[in-house]
């Protein structure tokens, strides 16, 4: 079956710096990847939708500087965080869209603490 | 208006017996899919089960079974037997349009507590 990984699992960093996450499609390639974000008891808020070769599509309410995308190949998406804070801890999943089939695929998710 | 709506925040079933998780969703594209993804507590999603806006019969996934009613527009999941490890948290989700190209919509979910 088709397999999403995302880099770290969990990261820790002090306030003011910044965090990248990697997401990966194993096994297919993908020109579509999602970025979502989601709190404790929450559901999947959307940030952005990345497409390889192109800018991403940035949700509404989210900041295209602080949230930097980029999808510089078939098979990689990468989520960098400047500047954290501690509001921007947070569970970060990615997905990955098949060029064929039904659904998308989730990676682990990310558990992002900024002290 | 909400494009999914899941009423139920919490749900208790007892063990081997079966329980509904309520989903309605809202559109006026004639092409739809919508999903049905577990997350236990590791935080993963799970793809459970998948049901097109124009398929006839409702989907089914082993212990998972969709009951789709258009014309009401709901997609419930009913979960037959319940096992312990179906505690998690559920979320419905829809994608709209003709291809799989589309983000989809999460509702807020529906926790499922298994009682032994």
């Amino acid at each position: 079956g088709a397999v999403v990984s995302q880099h770290p699992s969990w990261v820790i960093c002090k306030s003011g710096t910044s965090v990248k996450i990697e997401c990966r499609s194993l096994d297919f390639q993908a020109t579509t990847m999602f970025w979502y974000r989601q709190f404790p008891k929450q559901s999947l808020m959307l940030m952005a939708t990345s497409n390889e070769g192109s800018k991403a599509t940035y949700e509404q309410g989210v900041e295209k500087d602080k949230f930097l995308i980029n999808h510089a190949s078939l098979t990689l998406s990468t989520l960098t965080v400047t500047s954290a804070h501690p509001e921007d801890s947070s569970f970060y999943i990615c997905s990955a869209l098949p060029s064929q089939g039904i659904g998308q695929y989730f990676g682990p998710g990310t558990r992002l603490t900024v002290t | 208006a909400q494009k999914i709506t899941q009423t139920q925040p919490g749900m208790f079933v007892q063990e081997k017996e079966a329980v509904t998780l309520d989903c309605t969703y809202d559109t006026s594209d004639p092409s739809y899919g919508l999903f049905w993804y577990k997350q236990p507590s590791s935080g993963e999603m799970i793809f459970l089960i998948y049901q097109g806006s124009y398929d006839q019969q409702n989907a089914t996934e082993g212990r998972y079974s969709l009951n789709f009613q258009k014309a009401r527009k709901s997609a419930n999941l009913v979960i037959s037997a319940s096992q312990l490890g179906d505690s998690a948290m559920y979320f419905c989700a829809m994608r709209e349009g003709p291809t799989n190209a589309g983000k989809s919509t999460f509702g807020d979910g529906t926790t499922l507590t298994v009682k032994p």
